[in-house]
C-alpha cells in the first residue's frame, strides 16, 4: 500500500512569489492535514480538509490556502511568500474511522530567498 | 482544551543506556495518545499509540510507553539505546479521535557512542 506522497520534495522561491505544494493521501483516507514545521517552532497546524471541504484552519494568515480534490488529494498554496515561510511542510492523512492517528508524508521543503 | 508538554528539548544518552522521554498531557476527555519519531529530513512515523486498552503500550523498534492517568503522563522508554534511535520524538494527544491532534514541541534524542 502506497503511503502519503508529497511533491515537490524541495522548492525554492523568492519573496513575493507563490508556492504550490501537493499531497496524495493513502488510498481510502478522506481527511488531509497540513502542518508547517519551521526551524525551532515544532509542528504548527495549518489546515484540515475532509470530504472536499475545509474543516478547520490554524492561526495562519489568509495567504495560506488550499483545497481538496474529488480524489481526496490536496494542494496547499502560499501567496506573497515571506522569508519566514521557509519550512518543511508536512501533509498527513487519516481514514474515515478517525482515531486521531495521522499518517505523514516525507514533506516538502520550501525555501524562500 | 488539550495540551501536551514534553520535558526537555534535548536528551543525550550513551549507546546501551536507558532512554526516557517525558510527556505530560492535559485533556478534558479520555484521550488517544501517540508517540511519533522523525528522522532528519523525513516525515513523522508512528512509534506507538494508546487508545484506552492496555496502559503499557509496546511500539516499534523496542520502544514502549505507559499511560498513567493519575500523573497525566505518557513517558516513552527503551531499555537500551542504539545509535539509530537518534531522532526527534513527538508526543501527541487527540481527544477521542477528534480532528485536531495536538503535538508537543518535540524532544531531540542524541545517542553517544
Amino acid at each position: 500500500e502506497a503511503g502519503v506522497t508529497q511533491s515537490p520534495t524541495h522548492l525554492i522561491k523568492t519573496r513575493g512569489q507563490q508556492a504550490t505544494l501537493r499531497c496524495s493521501p493513502i488510498s481510502g483516507h478522506t481527511s488531509v492535514y497540513w502542518y508547517q514545521q519551521a526551524l525551532g517552532l515544532g509542528l504548527q497546524f495549518l489546515l484540515w480538509y475532509d470530504e472536499g471541504e475545509e474543516r478547520n484552519r490554524g492561526n495562519f494568515p489568509p495567504r495560506f490556502s488550499g483545497r481538496q480534490f474529488p480524489n481526496y488529494s490536496s494542494e496547499l498554496n502560499v501567496n506573497a511568500l515571506e522569508l519566514e515561510d521557509s519550512a518543511l511542510y508536512l501533509c498527513a492523512s487519516s481514514p474515515p474511522q478517525d482515531t486521531g492517528e495521522l499518517f505523514f508524508g516525507e514533506g516538502s521543503r520550501l525555501t524562500v530567498l | 482544551a488539550q495540551s501536551v508538554t514534553q520535558l526537555g528539548s534535548h536528551v543525550s544518552v550513551s549507546e546501551g543506556a536507558l532512554v526516557l522521554l517525558r510527556c505530560n498531557y492535559s485533556s478534558s476527555v479520555p484521550p488517544y495518545l501517540f508517540w511519533y519519531v522523525q528522522y532528519p529530513n523525513q516525515g513523522l512515523q508512528l512509534l506507538l499509540k494508546y487508545t484506552s486498552a492496555a496502559t503499557l503500550v509496546k511500539g516499534i523498534n523496542g520502544f514502549e510507553a505507559e499511560f498513567k492517568k493519575s500523573e497525566t503522563s505518557f513517558h516513552l522508554t527503551k531499555p537500551s539505546a542504539h545509535m539509530s534511535d537518534a531522532a526527534e520524538y513527538f508526543c501527541a494527544v487527540s481527544p477521542n479521535g477528534g480532528f485536531k491532534t495536538i503535538f508537543g514541541a518535540g524532544t531531540r534524542l542524541f545517542v553517544k557512542a
